[in-house]
């Protein structure tokens, strides 16, 4: 069964460094986002993106926060300068279309930790 | 007042029972409602999606809006202790191209033998 993969699975980084998180999403999927989850919080739209620009970001996704797909298979996060409050679980998922909203399949997260 | 509410739980019922799982919102445009399902240390997976107000049955799973009363609920038949997640609410506006979900916080099931 097709899945979205994430990884890494979990980073440790010291505050104030470059983070990239790496994303897979199901081959044949044409929109891409990422959430977020802080321990013991709800689940949190960051970014959606389709056709190779941002559709959608929250209020969440500043500056420090930048989206790729450098290639046809990879979908990044990336957070320039790190902070505590961005220690969460981070979740990329992917959907064939719009339309049908809600079909969104998950990867299994990256956890990002800030020191 | 929050967008979405949902009790965090935990809910414990014995194998077998029926359980009911609540959300309410506050966003009237709210157009599209989900239940997604999500174990320890994974991703949520979608259970169950629905269109404005309404029922839907998919094996031992139930949805049911209701959007005069701003409230959705997912029940679960004879349920099993496979059946142990943490259960989320969502919905959505269908803003444009791609959709955003708005997610409640979840309730945590516990199915005991």
């Amino acid at each position: 069964e097709p899945e979205v993969t994430q990884t890494p699975s979990h980073q440790v980084t010291q505050m104030g460094q470059e983070v990239i998180l790496r994303c897979v999403p199901i081959s044949n999927h044409l929109y891409f986002y990422w959430y977020r989850q802080i321990l013991g919080q709800k689940v949190e739209f960051l970014v959606s993106f389709y056709n190779n620009e941002i559709s959608e970001k929250s209020e969440i996704f500043d500056d420090q926060f930048s989206v790729e797909r450098p290639d046809g298979s990879n979908f990044t996060l990336k957070i320039r300068s790190t902070k505590l409050e961005d220690s969460a679980m981070y979740f990329c998922a992917s959907s064939a279309r719009t339309g049908l909203t809600g079909e969104l399949f998950f990867g299994e997260g990256s956890r990002l930790t800030v020191l | 007042q929050k967008e979405v509410e949902q009790d965090p739980g935990p809910l414990s019922v014995p194998e077998g029972a029926i359980v009911s799982l609540n959300c309410t919102y506050s966003n009237s445009a709210f157009q599209y409602f989900m239940w997604y399902r999500q174990y320890s240390r994974k991703g949520p997976e979608l259970l169950m999606y629905t269109y404005s107000s309404g029922n839907k049955e998919d094996g031992r799973f139930t949805a049911q809006v209701d959007k005069s009363s701003k409230y959705i609920s997912l029940f679960i038949r004879d349920s099993q202790p496979s059946d142990s997640a943490t259960y989320l609410c969502a919905m959505s506006l269908n803003t444009g191209t791609a959709s955003k979900l708005t997610f409640g916080t979840g309730t945590r099931l516990q199915v005991t033998l």
